[in-house]
Parts: structure tokens; sequence; C-alpha cells
């Protein structure tokens, strides 16, 4: 099992939707979550983060964690042509303290 | 201000050459970090210093050795690389925090071609 799985993409929505990004975790005792946007040939950019269970919004976007579940999302409400990217879940604490490990990425495609 | 950056932007090298990447941040930040990038796949840790000190090594060939001259500054010498080694290297810094790792700030990244 992967440690850091996240929705195999890609993920095609209408300019305008909502775009659902999930990223479940298998350490438990992970306790900071991160969702980074990178754009092609771009260097990761860091767009939410999020340590605690719920819900925590910023602008356009809204990232939800269960621990119970080991889960955590992204959503981006109204999206636009410029959200297209790969979205990068990362997940820091408990075994791997000290560093981030990184989901494969979901590719997001904002069609006009 | 949240900038790390990064030079070069772009470098090529032949596999005989020995050539340096610098890294910079001036947010006192007290955790620096070289990742390692090909291409449709994540960040791939390569380092950590912690406070100036090597915290982590992540089983990297001798053929990349890091620096970290001061608080600010990071390097990530390069020697004897491999064609397989040519990839975007990026350099991250985060502040002091107790969450294992607190947010993480990335440069733009060099685009490292080996000949």
């Amino acid at each position: 099992q992967k440690e850091v799985e996240q929705n195999s993409g890609p993920l095609s929505v209408p300019e305008g939707a909502i775009a659902s990004l999930n990223c479940t975790y298998s350490d438990r005792g992970s306790q900071s979550f991160f969702w980074y946007r990178q754009y092609s040939g771009k260097s990761p950019e860091l767009i939410m983060f999020i340590y605690s269970n719920g819900d925590k919004e910023d602008g356009r976007f809204t990232a939800q964690l269960n621990k119970a579940s080991q889960y955590v999302s992204l959503l981006i409400r109204d999206s636009q042509p410029s959200d297209s990217a790969t979205y990068l879940c990362a997940v820091a604490g408990g075994t791997s303290y000290g560093k981030l490990t990184f989901g494969q990425g979901t590719i997001l495609t904002v069609h006009p | 201000d949240t900038e790390v950056t990064q030079t070069p932007k772009h470098l090529v090298m032949g596999m005989t050459n020995k050539k340096s990447l610098k890294c910079e941040q001036h947010m006192g930040h007290r955790a620096m970090y070289w990742y390692k990038q090909k291409a449709k796949k994540p960040p791939e840790l390569m380092f950590v210093y912690s406070y100036e000190k090597l915290s982590i090594n992540e089983s990297v060939p001798s053929r990349f050795s890091p620096e970290c001259p001061n608080s600010s500054l990071l390097n990530l010498h390069l020697h004897a690389l491999q064609p397989e080694d040519s990839a975007l290297y990026l350099c991250a810094s985060s502040p002091p925090g107790d969450r294992g790792t607190d947010t993480q700030y990335f440069g733009p990244g060099t685009r490292l071609t080996v000949l």
C-alpha cells in the first residue's frame, strides 16, 4: 500500500464547476497535510495546509480533513481554466517526521 | 515574503564536470531541503538541513554533495553525474515548528541536463 494515494486522474471539469481532489494516507501518526499546485514546468506552489479535523476555507479552495478515515480532500469551487494543473497531496509527521511524503498527483483540466 | 530563490534556472553539464546549485531564502526559516523531480512524478526528497546541520540524507549517491554555509544559503555540489540525473532540482525551506515539518515553500527550481 502506498503511503499517500491520490485519486487517479486525469480529472476534467467544466468551467464554473466544483473540482474534488481526494487523498488517503496510511500513517495514523501524520500531523500536517498540504495541497500543492504545480503547473507544467514550474515548481510546486502551496495552496492549502490543514492540521485539524474539519474544513478549512481560503477563497475558492476548501480543504477537508478526517483523521479517523485517514482522508484529506481539496475542493475547488467555481473552477477556472487557470486552475488546470497537477495537484499534489503531501503529508508530514508520524514516521515521516521532518519530511513530506507526496502522493503521485492528480492532473486537473478545467475546460471552458 | 515567502520567496526562495534558486540559481541557475537551467544547467547543462557533461558527465565529467563539477557544478553547483545554489538556493537562498531570507525568511528566517531554519530548515532547508533539496528535492529531485522527474517528469510526471512527485518531488523526491534528497537532503534536509535543520539549523544548518544535515538531518536527513535519503541515501543519495555521493556524486551529490550538499552544503549549508549559513542559515540562509544551501548549495548542492554536483560531480560525475549520469544522464539519468537529469531532472528538476527543487529547493524548499520551512520555519521551525512542532508538527514534524512546517509548511514548505519551494523555489522555482533548476532544470539540470546531463549529457
